[in-house]
């Protein structure tokens, strides 16, 4: 079964520039999304199709995916930002995570 | 406004069916491109996508769970429904229904998700 790889955790100083990665066989053939999710709520599309940014999610969020990497760029981090993000992405018409990595502002 | 709510029993047996049921409003299931997937995550671990069910009823399952999987839709009451049968604890998790929207590139996204219903498998 297809898998994605991240980091288990990424910290980042506020205003500096966090980046969380996701890995793949191929992945860069694939579309990547992320999702932000804070403890307590449910989960937010920040980035689909690689780099498309949905109404409303802040400027700040962009994303890239070639080769077997897809990577999530914060620029500006803010301590809103905390939280976990998660890769995803479809193998054929299954849906597959990856396992998350915890942002840390501090 | 797009909004989906999930609702189904807090607490389920051992070798119990659960039944889930995803109630949303803001969009139509027979619009084109129109999807919902249910997706779970138990407690301190990952995301995990269970299902999904398309604007023409096509039906799409986890490859690890899919002989426990059941996903219908209900388009006049603007209700899916999940079901998963013989229930163990590893299921205790958030189960979430998200809307799921067709991108024009085919590309799939959970755009908006409802706030999620803990399960816990115990006797």
């Amino acid at each position: 079964s297809y898998e994605l790889t991240q980091p288990p955790s990424v910290s980042v100083s506020p205003g500096q520039t966090a980046s969380i990665t996701c890995s793949g066989d191929k992945l860069g053939d694939k579309y990547a999304c992320w999702y932000h999710h804070k403890p307590g709520q449910s989960p937010v599309l920040v980035i689909h199709e690689d780099t498309k940014r949905p109404s409303g999610i802040p400027e700040r969020f962009s994303g890239s995916n070639s080769g077997n990497t897809a990577t999530l760029t914060i620029s500006g981090t803010q301590a809103m930002d905390e939280g976990d993000y998660y890769c995803q992405a479809w193998d054929s018409t299954t849906a597959v995570f990856g396992g998350g990595t915890k942002l840390t502002v501090l | 406004q797009v909004t989906l709510k999930e609702s189904g029993p807090a607490l389920v047996k051992p070798t119990q069916t659960l039944t889930l049921t995803c109630t949303f409003s803001g969009f139509s299931l027979t619009t084109s491109g129109m999807c919902v997937s249910w997706i779970r995550q138990p407690p301190g671990k990952a995301l995990e996508w269970l299902a999904r069910i398309d604007w023409d009823d096509d039906k799409f399952y986890s490859t690890s769970l899919k002989t426990r999987l059941t996903i219908s839709k209900d388009t006049s009451k603007n209700q899916v429904v999940l079901t998963m049968t013989n229930m163990g604890p590893v299921d205790t998790a958030t189960y979430y229904c998200a809307r799921t929207r067709k991108a024009a590139t085919g590309d799939y996204a959970f755009d908006v998700w409802g706030q999620g219903t803990l399960v816990t498998v115990s006797s």
